[in-house]
């Protein structure tokens, strides 16, 4: 059962080309995270919810935005995708923002080509 | 200096070994701390919480050591399917429960 779910799975843009990344969630959980994880690095967070509030991380660049209409839905939009930003795409939940747990998705692999 | 950091590895061990991974943490105020299992090309799945007190599930032993700072990790009779990369996490008690990752240590078990 799958509980939280990324979609796609690979995604491969081109330089400058805007993409968007989605994230969806049946564990009805108020926070949700992304992160990005380049190769042999630690996931890094760019920016969580808990609920509708947004919260940026202060080293997020501009290029990366993200959206949430519902519980259910959280995207990453990358308005200019530079060669830079080809990563592993990790998208999280947490039931509250006390909860230390982390639900991850099996994560977006994005390639700019 | 990073916030979380950890030997890279790669530890090479056969079956049945005991293995040890340290994991350091620069934030004295730190409040949390666990250890995140991540497979190749995976996403990261909790592992196990840290306790002061030192906590132990089957095989995987984890402890803490708040005056020095670190966090280890201690796996007995290693698996094969042990081999992964392990991540050090913490919170670093900044109010909203922010998780800091490691760079992980990767383990490989062979016959």
């Amino acid at each position: 059962d799958a509980m939280v779910i990324q979609n796609p799975r690979y995604q491969v843009t081109q330089f400058g080309k805007p993409v968007t990344l989605s994230c969806s969630q049946t564990l009805n959980h108020n926070v949700m995270y992304w992160y990005q994880q380049k190769s042999s690095q630690a996931p890094k967070l760019l920016f969580h919810y808990y609920d509708k509030d947004f919260n940026n991380e202060a080293d997020t660049p501009d290029n990366f935005q993200s959206r949430r209409p519902n519980t259910s839905f959280c995207f990453l939009d990358i308005r200019s995708p530079g060669l830079g930003d080809a990563a592993m795409y990790l998208c999280a939940t947490s039931r509250e923002a006390s909860s230390y747990e982390q639900y991850f998705g099996p994560g977006t692999r994005l390639t700019v080509t | 200096r990073k916030e979380v950091e950890q030997d890279p590895g790669p530890f090479n061990v056969p079956e049945g070994a005991t293995v040890a991974f340290n994991c350091t943490y620069s934030n004295s105020a730190s409040q949390s701390f666990f250890w995140y299992r991540q497979d190749c090309r995976k996403e990261p799945k909790l592992l196990m919480s840290v306790y002061s007190s030192g906590n132990e599930d089957g095989r995987f032993t984890a402890q803490l050591n708040r005056a020095s700072q670190y966090i280890s990790l201690l796996i007995r009779d290693s698996k094969l399917s042990d081999s992964a990369t392990y991540l050090c996490v913490v919170n670093p008690g900044t109010g909203f429960q922010k998780l800091v990752f490691g760079t992980g240590t990767r383990l490989l078990v062979s016959p």
